[in-house]
C-alpha cells in the first residue's frame, strides 16, 4: 500500500540550530501539504504545494521556515534557527486532488517530532 | 474563539459502549465535514466524510452533521479496544481544512 514517506521521525536539537524534515508523497499526487501539530492539538497548515507551486503559505512563519518542492514531486520543510515553540510534530500529507480538502482525501505520513531544547 | 471547537478529553469507556464524540464550529462557510482518526505517534488517517446536513453510517461509525445548530457527532457502536486513538473532527471552506483540537478516547476491555 502507498504510503506518505517523512523522515526523520525524531529530531532533537538545541535552539538556534537548522533542523530540515523530508517527505515523499504517495506517488502521482499533486498537491502535498505540511502541517504543524502541536501536543494536545489539531493540525495547521504551514504550506501548501500544487505541483512545485507554493498554492497557499500565509501560515508559515517565513522570518524561520522555508518549503520547496522543486521538482514537484518530494519536498524539504526547514527551519532556521529553531526556538523552544517550534517543538511539535511536523506532518507531511499529499493528495491525488487539488480539491482533496473537501473530501478529506489526504493521506498522512507517520510525522516528523521535533524537539527543542 | 477558535473556529472550531472539541472537548480534548480525556474520554475513558468499557468495551462494547456507545461512544459519542462531538464539535461545534461557528463558521457557516464551512461546508465539507470530516472525522480522522490518529493512533499515538502516528498521522492521522480519515474516517469518514459528510457534505450536508443528516447521517452517514459506515460499519460502527455513524456521522452526524447538524448545519442548523453548526454541531457534528461522531458515533462509535460495540467500541473495541482497538479504537483507543485520538479523534480529530475537521472541516473545510474554500480550499481550507480546519482540525478540531482532538478528543482522546480509551476504550477500557
Amino acid at each position: 500500500e502507498a504510503e506518505v514517506a517523512q523522515s526523520p521521525r525524531y529530531k532533537i536539537t538545541e535552539k538556534s540550530q537548522a533542523v530540515a524534515f523530508w517527505c515523499d508523497p504517495i506517488s502521482g499526487h499533486a498537491t502535498l501539504y505540511w502541517y504543524r501539530q502541536i501536543l494536545g492539538q489539531g493540525p495547521e497548515l504551514l504550506v501548501q504545494f500544487q505541483d512545485e507551486s507554493v498554492v497557499d503559505d500565509s501560515q508559515l512563519p517565513k522570518d524561520r521556515f522555508s518549503a520547496e518542492r522543486l521538482k514537484g514531486v518530494d519536498s524539504t520543510l526547514k527551519i532556521q534557527p529553531a526556538e523552544l515553540g517550534d517543538s511539535a510534530m511536523y506532518l507531511c500529507a499529499s493528495s491525488p486532488l487539488s480539491g482533496g480538502v473537501n473530501t478529506g482525501e489526504l493521506f498522512f505520513g507517520e510525522g516528523s517530532r521535533l524537539t527543542v531544547l | 474563539q477558535k473556529e472550531v471547537e472539541q472537548d480534548p478529553g480525556p474520554l475513558s469507556v468499557p468495551e462494547g459502549a456507545i461512544v459519542s464524540l462531538n464539535c461545534t464550529y461557528s463558521n457557516s462557510a464551512f461546508q465539507y465535514f470530516m472525522w480522522y482518526r490518529q493512533y499515538s505517534r502516528k498521522g492521522p488517517e480519515l474516517l469518514m466524510y459528510t457534505y450536508s446536513s443528516g447521517n452517514k453510517e459506515d460499519g460502527r461509525f455513524t456521522a452526524q452533521v447538524d448545519k442548523s445548530s453548526k454541531y457534528i457527532s461522531l458515533f462509535i457502536r460495540d467500541s473495541q479496544p482497538s479504537d483507543s486513538a485520538t479523534y480529530l473532527c475537521a472541516m473545510s471552506r474554500a480550499q481550507k481544512l480546519v482540525f478540531g483540537q482532538g478528543t482522546r478516547l480509551t476504550i477500557n476491555p
